[in-house]
């Protein structure tokens, strides 16, 4: 699986759009890019997945550059409860692969 | 989507014992995974179990350790035995399911270990 990059942490201020970035120049063609939450003490939640068009969904949305080395997910009117560290983790979506958890971004939403 | 629960929520044992979680799927699921979070870390894949056949470790983690049980698709175990504080974590249990293998995790076992 293609290792990516994000930043450790991120502020946002409550209301706005919160944009995570991640890098991932080393995705292959079948990778897709899945974004995953943890909220303190919770276990991982999933918000998004996308292969290669934009991708909308209740909870956020995905932007795929169109080369496909870099990815953002929005969230676009983050609350308090958007407080949570960010994974973007790329991978294979075959049956017999499952999620390598990088170190993520701590996202903190500010009053 | 997949509901998954985990017991027991917590709990706080001594060195050397050791203690089942269990996971219970609200559906039927092919592969179950298994997780684990130190303190402040990042999830650590312990091992994928499947139904009818032995579970796969990853490095650096033992059957003799982490025995896993498979008995249905909607349930899986994981003991952690002879236990020490450096098995102190938060343990999870996952599955994926859709088209694109999204995974699903439950709420965690947190242990203590004294």
């Amino acid at each position: 699986d293609a290792k990516t990059t994000q930043p450790t942490s991120m502020d946002c201020a409550e209301g706005r759009a919160a944009n995570l970035p991640c890098n991932h120049s080393t995705i292959s063609g079948n990778e897709y890019v899945y974004w995953y939450r943890q909220i303190h003490s919770q276990g991982p939640q999933y918000i998004i997945h996308g292969l290669k068009n934009n991708e909308t969904n209740e909870m956020a949305s995905l932007i795929i550059t169109e080369d496909r080395k870099s990815s953002t997910l929005i969230l676009p009117h983050a609350t308090l409860r958007d407080t949570a560290v960010y994974y973007c983790i790329v991978r294979v979506a075959t049956g017999a692969n499952n999620l390598f958890f990088g170190t993520g971004t701590r996202l903190t939403v500010i009053p | 989507s997949a509901v998954i629960s985990q017991k027991p929520s917590r709990d706080i044992c001594q060195r050397g014992t050791s203690l089942t979680i269990q996971c219970q799927v609200d559906s039927q699921v092919t592969m179950m995974f298994w997780y684990r979070q130190q303190p402040g870390q990042s999830l650590t894949l312990i091992a994928t179990a499947n139904q009818g056949s032995e579970a796969t470790y990853e490095s650096g983690f033992v059957i003799d350790k982490f025995p896993i049980s498979r008995p249905n698709l909607t349930f899986s175990t994981l003991t952690v035995s002879n236990m020490s504080p450096e098995d102190s974590s938060i343990y999870l249990c996952s599955v994926h399911t859709g088209l694109a293998y999204e995974q699903y995790f439950g709420p965690g076992t947190r242990l203590t270990v004294t």
